[in-house]
């Protein structure tokens, strides 16, 4: 079995304020998929970032960053300079290779100016 | 391209009834889930189908219940509702490259559920 934990219901921010959003996962599987997803208020998911397992590298896309450890089983996602647009909810998702996901609770970040 | 679309967006239906959701996935996705998302409960993952076939499936009873055609299309089906079923049912589809590597996930609007 898999499964995915935010343990941050909700943050709270003011605007420009750098924030990190947590993700810990835990699988039996040796290749897997890790996926960042935002829900704004709007209601509709986005993608916003996709990981292999053997793929340790850090990304930077403009104010998003993600650290993804496997060490730690942890792919973490900063918010750097948050503005009030990132108000959403964010997801962290786990694919396997047979397509099964698994997906967080989901953290909702607020951002006030 | 196209977006996941999903109809009818809003439905209202009775306990004891059933319901048939429709979901059309991005041209060239082959792949498609099916999501039912609550405030107490989280995006929870009810089935994947890909080429026709249910490839994995979560823990729902089984009046939950799906089928894809052979244009990709999804059609997901709720039999003797609960006022639990209560609920947004998120369509994502996938592309799928054969042998494996699961690629990100598109979703529909969704479709909005209310037993009463």
């Amino acid at each position: 079995a898999q499964k995915v934990t935010q343990a941050q219901t909700e943050i709270s921010v003011v605007e420009k304020e750098d924030v990190t959003l947590d993700c810990v996962y835990e699988t039996r599987d040796t290749t897997y998929y890790l996926f960042w997803y935002k829900q704004p208020p709007s209601g509709e998911l986005v993608f916003l970032i996709r990981r292999n397992s053997f793929d340790e590298q850090n990304e930077i896309s403009g104010r998003y960053s993600w650290n993804f450890q496997k060490s730690t089983s942890s792919f973490n996602f900063t918010i750097t300079a948050s503005q009030v647009v990132d108000s959403a909810v964010y997801f962290c998702a786990l694919t396997t290779n047979a397509g099964k996901s698994t997906f967080g609770d989901g953290t909702t970040l607020t951002v006030k100016p | 391209k196209a977006g996941v679309t999903q109809t009818p967006r809003y439905l209202i239906k009775t306990r004891g009834q059933q319901v048939t959701l429709s979901c059309s996935p991005i041209s060239g996705h082959r792949s498609v889930s099916w999501y039912q998302q609550t405030p107490g409960q989280g995006l929870q993952f009810l089935f994947e189908y890909f080429s026709e076939t249910q490839r994995n499936k979560g823990n729902f009873p089984g009046r939950f219940s799906g089928r894809q055609f052979s244009n990709s299309r999804s059609e997901m089906n709720v039999s003797t509702l609960e006022l639990g079923d209560s609920a947004l049912y998120l369509c994502a589809s996938s592309f799928v490259v054969a042998g494996g590597s699961a690629y990100e996930q598109y979703f529909g609007p969704g479709t909005r559920l209310t037993v009463t």
